[in-house]
């Protein structure tokens, strides 16, 4: 069976910390997709890495995919209160002919100002 | 707003009832995504339609059901409900088969 854990699971920093959050799996995945989701909406996708080793960057926000593509990473720099959300790795199952995505445990970031 | 709509937003109901979720995607997109949210479980992957025909199913209970119309829009049915079924549920949509996912902003059901 296919898992994705995340570590931490909760993370309540400063505004202007530096945080990394892991997304760890056992599996080989294709890709790996980053979502953050706040309170009341659906997840948005902030990123898709493709190939192992594969680092993306989106302001402040550096993704990285592991070189034998079994986990990923997040890195936010000085961070903001508004990156405040349930952040979710998400890779595409196994097996089939389909997107179907298994999301991480994820993990719940707070950023006190 | 991002393009994928659910109804309702709020669902209060009692055990043993029936209710339809609805949603519709994105324009353009062809697939369509259920998943149920919960504390304990986070999010899983219920069932997939693509173009109007099933693609995929997880781990779908027999009392629940879903369909893709003609339209493109999606309903999901969850009857003989239990008060384990009180989660969010998601619909997510995608304009193929290997694209990344456009989430609804979910239905918050509660029964009771």
């Amino acid at each position: 069976t296919q898992l994705l854990e995340q570590s931490p699971q909760f993370l309540s920093i400063q505004e202007g910390e530096n945080l990394t959050v892991y997304c760890n799996s056992s599996s080989v995945f294709s890709s790996l997709q980053w979502y953050r989701q706040e309170p009341g909406e659906g997840p948005v996708l902030l990123v898709t890495v493709v190939t192992g080793g594969e680092v993306k960057k989106l302001k402040r926000l550096t993704f990285q995919f592991g070189d034998a593509r079994k986990d990923s990473s997040l890195h936010i720099t000085a961070a903001q209160p508004g990156d405040t959300g349930l952040y979710l790795c998400a890779g595409p199952m196994a097996g089939g002919a389909t997107n179907k995505l298994i999301f991480g445990t994820g993990t719940l970031l707070a950023v006190q100002p | 707003d991002s393009g994928v709509t659910q109804t309702p937003k709020h669902l209060i109901t009692a055990t043993g009832q029936r209710v339809t979720l609805r949603c519709s995607p994105r324009s353009g997109d062809l697939s369509v995504y259920w998943y149920q949210q919960s504390l304990d479980q986070g999010l899983q992957f219920l069932i997939q339609y693509y173009n109007g025909e099933e693609r995929a199913k997880g781990n779908i209970l027999e009392r629940f059901s879903a369909q893709q119309f003609p339209d493109l829009h999606s309903e999901l049915n969850l009857s003989s409900l239990e008060l384990g079924d009180s989660a969010l549920y998601f619909c997510a949509s995608s304009v193929g088969l290997w694209t990344g996912y456009t989430f609804g902003s979910g239905t918050r059901l509660t029964v009771v």
